[in-house]
């Protein structure tokens, strides 16, 4: 089944321990992107990915790192988590840049206290 | 500065009620246009999308939506709702060429009485 997987689906951390939440799809797509969800502000991209080993930052990056060494996973990394962290995140995929369809992945509701 | 705007935040319709959802954009060169859905307590799916050609686009469960390139606008439309349309709506935006950015709207929430 084509899919775009997260992990963890809920954390709850404190400030200042690093955290990695996980993505992965198994469509051998091209593009993969980072998404906040936040109450009034919708979606806003955090990172993307055009292909491996390339990178770009989306409007909202302070405080995250990304890494795609194989296509198919794109990692989120928290350095140092603060609590305007707390947030819904998406990773999303899609074949290419362009008008195509994004799959978005289940989500992973952080919460850093 | 790129942006989407939707200027309906909340909505509230009754079953077999019409309805329009505002989307504007502000996004320089040619862009591709795309309308998400996200189900209570699920991820976004895709709608519709606009890239090119006839700017009247169907998409599934009976949505449509109306390019107007001389207002910036994306509208969606459903003729007559259903319960089962309870969602919040999100209106997204990237560009056809250079940048690989995509931008969403803040979303609308629609409740649909039954």
């Amino acid at each position: 089944e084509a899919q775009v997987t997260q992990n963890p689906r809920y954390l709850i951390t404190v400030t200042g321990k690093k955290l990695t939440v996980t993505c992965s799809q198994n469509m051998n797509h091209e593009y993969m992107s980072w998404y906040r969800q936040d109450p009034g502000l919708g979606l806003r991209q955090i990172y993307y990915s055009m292909n491996v080993e390339v990178t770009d930052k989306g409007d909202v990056p302070e405080g995250y790192k990304v890494s795609r060494k194989e296509k198919r996973n794109f990692p989120l990394i928290l350095e140092s988590p603060s609590p305007n962290q707390t947030s819904l995140y998406f990773c999303a995929s899609n074949v290419r840049q362009g008008a195509y369809e994004q799959y978005f992945g289940p989500g992973t509701r952080l919460t850093v206290t | 500065a790129q942006s989407v705007s939707q200027h309906n935040h909340h909505v509230i319709l009754s079953e077999a009620a019409s309805l329009e959802l505002g989307c504007n954009y502000s996004y320089g060169g040619t862009v591709n246009l795309f309308w998400y859905v996200q189900y209570p307590g699920q991820h976004l799916q895709l709608l519709l999308k606009y890239f090119s050609g006839d700017p009247l686009v169907k998409g599934i469960k009976g949505f449509e939506a109306e390019f107007i390139k001389s207002k910036f606008s994306f509208n969606l439309r459903k003729p007559s709702v259903q319960w089962s349309d309870t969602a919040e709506y999100f209106c997204a935006v990237n560009a056809a060429s250079g940048t690989y950015k995509y931008i969403f709207g803040t979303g609308t929430r629609l409740k649909v009485l039954a």
